[in-house]
């Protein structure tokens, strides 16, 4: 079945590093992706992760990738206020194009 | 490029009237997208399209709506007989065939009252 759950909430204080989990059902899944939405707003693309890989670097996000276990989690390193968002994990399926299930959404809360 | 452009951003609808959204892709992208986004929830898929064919309907895409993409440029999509459980955002994205990454747009607001 088509599956993708995450946390629902997480609060951190600024400077610390955030960790947002997610996982995913679709084993045949091509990418992961992580999407950020603030509110009112459409969806930002923060990055992406290739399903052979299992981790990519991009400047303060990592991402990990255990296909084992079906799990992916976003690492945002020295958090700030306006990390706080909306964090959604999609999974993009076999097929070749950008059908994505996404999961709930991990709302992050970040504090002084 | 200005990115996917949606239009109106809000809609404050009656019961049982008729709704158009559009949705203007980024330019040269053949792939256009609908998502759904319900209150505290992940956006859903609607439809998809190559370029003006419409290659995949999801099983949430009642009778009651409709998706065309006449030029293969921009779509619109639109819900006839509104329900109150329509109010959602309803959000475009678009991409090209090599692209891993699909652009969305700002959404669509729709309330039903």
């Amino acid at each position: 079945g088509e599956d993708v759950e995450q946390s629902l909430f997480l609060s951190v204080r600024e400077g610390d590093s955030s960790v947002i989990n997610c996982t995913y059902t679709d084993s045949s899944s091509t990418y992961l992706y992580w999407y950020k939405q603030e509110p009112g707003a459409g969806l930002q693309l923060l990055t992406y992760i290739f399903s052979n890989m299992d981790m990519k670097q991009d400047q303060r996000l990592t991402v990990l990738l255990n296909k084992k276990d079906k799990h992916l989690s976003l690492r945002i390193a020295d958090t700030q206020t306006g990390d706080s968002a909306i964090y959604f994990c999609a999974e993009r399926q076999a097929g070749g194009y950008n059908k994505l299930i996404f999961g709930a959404g991990t709302r992050l809360a970040v504090h002084p | 490029d200005t990115g996917v452009s949606q239009d109106p951003r809000h809609k404050i609808t009656k019961r049982g009237q008729n709704v158009t959204f559009r949705c203007d892709p980024i330019s040269e992208h053949n792939r256009l997208y609908w998502y759904r986004q319900t209150l505290g929830q992940g956006p859903e898929f609607l439809t998809y399209f190559q370029n003006e064919a419409q290659l995949e309907k999801s099983r949430l895409l009642s009778d009651r709506f409709s998706a065309e993409r006449p030029k293969g440029s921009f779509s619109t999509l639109e819900i006839q007989r509104t329900e109150q459980g329509d109010s959602a955002m309803y959000l475009c994205a678009s991409s090209l065939p090599q692209n891993t990454e699909a652009f969305f747009g700002q959404g669509t607001r729709l309330t039903v009252v």
